[in-house]
């Protein structure tokens, strides 16, 4: 099955900093690749994804890079406030339409004022 | 809002325990799915179900039942349980096939300590 491994667990910038969270996946039929945001306390959210056919995607402050020959895709957040403190999580279909999801294990993102 | 609901929230029981989590949903998606999340962990998925009639193991199904009683709800049972189940379980869903976005959509979860 689908392996998905999410580096750095934890990562600390200050305030205006970039953050870059990388992951890696193991299935070459993978074809989705979602990031979801946990706030503490809170249930996890989509902020972005994408697919395959893309090498890299933006909205606003967040963007996502995905290189397929490599298997790895990366989380870039720019500008960064204190309200992006949270986990963040990469995950990665495990091939076809199904969108069964298999999850990092998570990167929690602090930023200092 | 349409969303997705859990009951309880909140749940301490004994080992040995039979314990059930629901779900129901009212954003009419087909797939529902159960992850437990325990800290440095991330999200596990422990079932799936892609329509009433459909249900599949996840990657950590052991000591876990589902039912499917309906398109909006989707249960979690532990026929007995123990102490490493102690985590926060999440539901989930996902609208079918033939959309071009497979965004999970999360229930607020369910704490369940287990001593």
């Amino acid at each position: 099955g689908e392996n998905v491994e999410q580096h750095p667990s934890t990562l600390s910038v200050q305030e205006g900093d970039s953050a870059v969270i990388k992951c890696t996946y193991s299935d070459s039929a993978s074809n989705y690749f979602p990031w979801y945001k946990q706030e503490l306390g809170k249930r996890p959210q989509l902020i972005i994804d994408i697919r395959s056919n893309v090498g890299e995607k933006k909205d606003q402050r967040i963007a996502v890079t995905l290189n397929k020959t490599a298997k790895h895709f990366s989380l870039h957040i720019t500008e960064t406030q204190p309200e992006d403190s949270a986990v963040y999580f990469c995950a990665a279909n495990s091939g076809g339409s199904n969108y069964k999801l298999t999850f990092g294990k998570g990167t929690l993102l602090t930023v200092n004022p | 809002d349409a969303d997705v609901t859990q009951t309880p929230r909140n749940r301490i029981t004994k080992t040995g325990k039979r314990i059930m989590l629901e779900c129901s949903q009212t954003k009419g998606h087909d797939r529902m799915y159960w992850y437990r999340q325990d800290p440095g962990l991330g999200l596990q998925l422990i079932y799936y179900s892609f329509d009433v009639k459909d249900i599949n193991k996840g990657e950590i199904s052991d000591g876990y039942s589902v039912s499917r009683q309906a398109q909006a709800k989707f249960s979690l049972s532990l026929e007995s349980a123990i102490p490493n189940q102690t985590a926060l379980y999440f539901c989930a869903t996902s609208a079918g096939a033939g959309v071009s976005t497979g965004e999970l959509f999360f229930g607020e979860g369910s704490r369940l300590t287990v001593l």
